[in-house]
C-alpha cells in the first residue's frame, strides 16, 4: 500500500494555459474524490467517481475543469484556460467500497500557481 | 449535509491533554461524526469516527453526547506533531453521496 499519489506536486503555470493534474488511488478503492483548497479554507469537493463512472460534481467544477477516470484506476483533472483564481491545492482521495464508513485517504495534493 | 461548529484555533502544552469541541445541533439520526485533521503542506488525514457510542484508537478518543449534538476530540497527550487544523464532519450513513463536506475547522498550536 503506497497511499493515494498525486502528480505533479507543484505547478506554476500562465493564465490561459491549460493544466493537467494526475492521481493514482490505492490500488483496491473503488471511489475517488477531487478536492481543491485554497489558503485557510477546509478542502471544498470537486467531483466523485465510482469505479470508472463520475457520479457527482459540484458547481465548483465549471466548464473549464474537466476529470476523468478512464479504466477505474487513476484519475486526471484537467483546467483549461487557467485563472488566477484556479490557484489553490488540489487534493485527490480515494476509499474502499468495504469501508463501512468511508474512509478516505487523501493525497499531498498538487498545488497550482496561476501568474 | 448538517453543518458543525468549531472553534476557529485552540492551543495547548505539550504532554498534556487536549479537548477539541466540536457542535452539531441539527445531526440527523443516519450521520455518523467524523474527525480527520491536516497536518501543514499535507492532505488531511482520517483520524476517528463515531456514531453513539464513545470510540478510542491508537491516536485519539471520541466522547459523543448523549444526545449527539455534540462531541469531543480528545487527544490524551499532545505531542508538537498533533499541531495541525481539525475537522469535525458529518457523514450521512444513508446518503447516496460519499463525500465529506469539510468546514474550516480548529487550528491547533502545541507549545513545548
Amino acid at each position: 500500500d503506497t497511499g493515494v499519489s498525486q502528480d505533479p506536486r507543484h505547478k506554476i503555470t500562465k493564465r490561459g494555459q491549460n493544466v493537467t493534474f494526475r492521481c493514482d488511488p490505492i490500488s483496491e478503492h473503488n471511489r475517488l474524490y477531487w478536492y481543491r483548497q485554497t489558503l485557510g479554507q477546509g478542502p471544498e469537493f470537486l467531483t466523485y467517481f465510482q469505479n470508472e463512472a463520475q457520479l457527482e460534481k459540484s458547481r465548483l467544477l465549471s466548464d473549464r475543469f474537466s476529470a476523468e477516470r478512464p479504466k477505474g484506476s487513476f484519475s486526471t483533472l484537467e483546467i483549461q484556460r487557467t485563472e488566477q483564481g484556479d490557484s489553490a491545492m488540489y487534493l485527490c482521495a480515494s476509499s474502499s467500497r468495504y469501508s463501512g464508513a468511508n474512509v478516505l485517504t487523501f493525497g499531498a495534493g498538487s498545488r497550482l500557481t496561476v501568474l | 449535509d448538517a453543518k458543525t461548529t468549531q472553534p476557529n484555533s485552540m492551543e495547548s502544552n505539550e504532554e498534556e491533554p487536549v479537548h477539541l469541541p466540536c457542535n452539531h445541533s441539527t445531526i440527523s439520526g443516519t450521520d455518523y461524526i467524523h474527525w480527520y485533521r491536516q497536518l501543514p503542506s499535507q492532505g488531511p488525514e482520517y483520524v476517528i469516527h463515531g456514531l453513539t457510542s464513545n470510540v478510542n484508537n491508537r491516536m485519539a478518543s471520541l466522547a459523543i453526547a448523549e444526545d449527539r449534538k455534540s462531541s469531543t476530540l480528545i487527544l490524551h497527550r499532545a505531542t508538537l506533531r498533533d499541531a495541525a487544523v481539525y475537522y469535525c464532519i458529518l457523514r450521512d450513513r444513508g446518503g447516496a453521496t460519499n463525500k465529506l463536506i469539510f468546514g474550516t475547522g480548529t487550528l491547533l498550536a502545541v507549545q513545548p
